[in-house]
């Protein structure tokens, strides 16, 4: 059975850092792309970051650019979110979701884990 | 980036209805469209990929249509665990994107 599963989530003043992180299993990791999709309070979903098979390869939402950081290490079968420089606006849901361009979307997504930016 | 714009924001259904969501994109995206469900305080789940495939496991009262800039996601037959809010999202070019999502209610 495929699971996602993320943690690290958690309350952190504007200006912090946090980081996330996704354990992966029930897949063959180092196949498929990953993905972090996030969901504001009451808002729609919105695709943040996507880091190909191998780790080579990175695209990030140009909201996030130059403040977050995707990275996975297929022999642990996990992934990582770096969050820096966080803004009252990145508040929210964080899901980690298996796939991406290439694999036509997100078959599998996580529960997701909340991040609360405030003072 | 591409835009997706999804219609309607909101919907009022009964029970055997028949439903119809459309996503317009900014610019073609041949059929690289899914359609995703999300139940309150729930992941959303895939329910159609590349605009037409039948996600394994949902069930055939589902259907999705279209290609290049206009799409469309149909229940054939509302039924009570349908009630939740629908999204597109294109994988044609990063950054995906998702349309602003469609609730359905109960009327």
């Amino acid at each position: 059975e495929v699971q996602v599963l993320e943690s690290g989530g958690g309350l952190v003043q504007p200006g912090g850092s946090l980081s996330l992180s996704c354990a992966a299993s029930g897949f063959t990791f180092s196949t498929y792309p990953m993905s972090w999709v996030r969901q504001a309070p009451g808002k729609g979903l919105e695709w943040v970051s996507v880091i190909s098979n191998s780790g080579g390869t990175t695209f990030y939402a140009g909201s996030v650019k130059g403040r977050f950081t995707i990275s996975r290490d297929n022999s642990k079968n996990t992934l990582w979110l770096q969050l820096n420089s966080l803004r009252a606006d990145d508040t929210a849901i964080y899901y980690c979701a298996k796939g991406g361009l290439t694999t036509a979307g997100f078959d599998y997504w996580g529960q997701g884990t909340l991040v609360t930016v405030s003072s | 980036d591409i835009q997706m714009t999804q219609s309607p924001s909101s919907l009022s259904a009964s029970v055997g209805d028949r439903v119809t969501i459309t996503c317009r994109a900014s610019q073609g995206i041949r059929n690289d469209l899914g359609w995703y469900q999300q139940k309150p305080g729930k992941a959303p789940k895939r329910l159609i990929y590349s605009a037409s495939s039948l996600q394994g496991g949902v069930p055939s009262r589902f259907s999705g249509s279209g290609s290049g800039t206009e799409f469309t996601l149909t229940i054939s037959s509302l039924q009570p665990e349908d009630f939740a809010t629908y999204y597109c999202l294109q994988h044609n070019s990063y950054p995906l994107t998702f349309g602003g999502g469609t609730k359905v209610e109960i009327k």
